[in-house]
């Protein structure tokens, strides 16, 4: 079964520091990889998808790599902003696109002016 | 371009009252779709998926069920709450790009 850790759980940084939140999983036969984050009370907005035959995929100071074999990928922000504060959550997809997402539990971020 | 709603945004019910939560996609015909609970201090958790209408899955065996009576809608439903359904209940759709797009979520609070 399919497990995703996202560490560290929380992480606290000045503002326009570059950061990195890690995200692993069990089970390397994924179809693809996507990023979110969730503010509080909020639904999920999605930031990135990798899919299974991507290495890594770049959205405005946003970075995300796809490490399959070792189970493993990272999201990059760079020069952190007070409005990256939330919730940013991992999630695999299985064997095929109808498979359902395996979330992690997240890491809430928070960006201090 | 696609929208997801859900309704209400926020709901506060007694235990042992029936539930019933909408969840209603435009601008795409025939998407996946999905009922997530978020309880506080617990990861995303998958209740009911759906390929199709009539086609339901269900993930962890409780209380509630979900029903497909439309292409784009999808309703989460229970007959009798309990305080353990308290919780963050959110609706998702698959995008033909494989992304993954989440609705606004309702508020469950079970007294």
């Amino acid at each position: 079964k399919q497990e995703v850790t996202q560490i560290p759980a929380a992480l606290s940084v000045p503002e326009g520091e570059n950061l990195v939140l890690n995200c692993s999983f069990t089970d390397s036969a994924i179809y693809n990889l996507q990023w979110f984050r969730q503010d509080p009370g909020k639904g999920l907005t999605s930031l990135l998808l990798i899919q299974s035959s991507q290495r890594e995929q770049t959205s405005g100071r946003l970075n995300a790599s796809l490490d399959k074999s070792s189970g493993r990928s990272t999201l990059y922000i760079a020069a952190s902003q007070p409005g990256d504060s939330a919730t940013y959550l991992c999630a695999v997809r299985g064997h095929s696109g109808n498979t359902p997402l395996v979330f992690g539990k997240g890491t809430r971020l928070s960006v201090i002016a | 371009s696609q929208t997801i709603h859900q309704w209400p945004a926020t709901l506060v019910q007694p235990v042992g009252s029936p539930l019933s939560l909408e969840c209603t996609v435009e601008g795409t015909s025939n998407p996946n779709l999905y009922w997530y609970r978020q309880a506080a201090g617990r990861g995303l958790q998958l209740l009911f998926y759906s390929v199709g209408i009539g086609q339901i899955s269900s993930e962890v065996p409780q209380n509630l069920s979900a029903s497909r009576p439309q292409d784009r809608q999808f309703i989460l439903s229970s007959k009798k709450l309990l305080l353990s359904d308290s919780g963050f209940y959110l609706c998702a759709w698959l995008g033909v790009s494989d992304t993954q797009y989440f609705g606004p979520g309702t508020r469950l609070t079970v007294l």
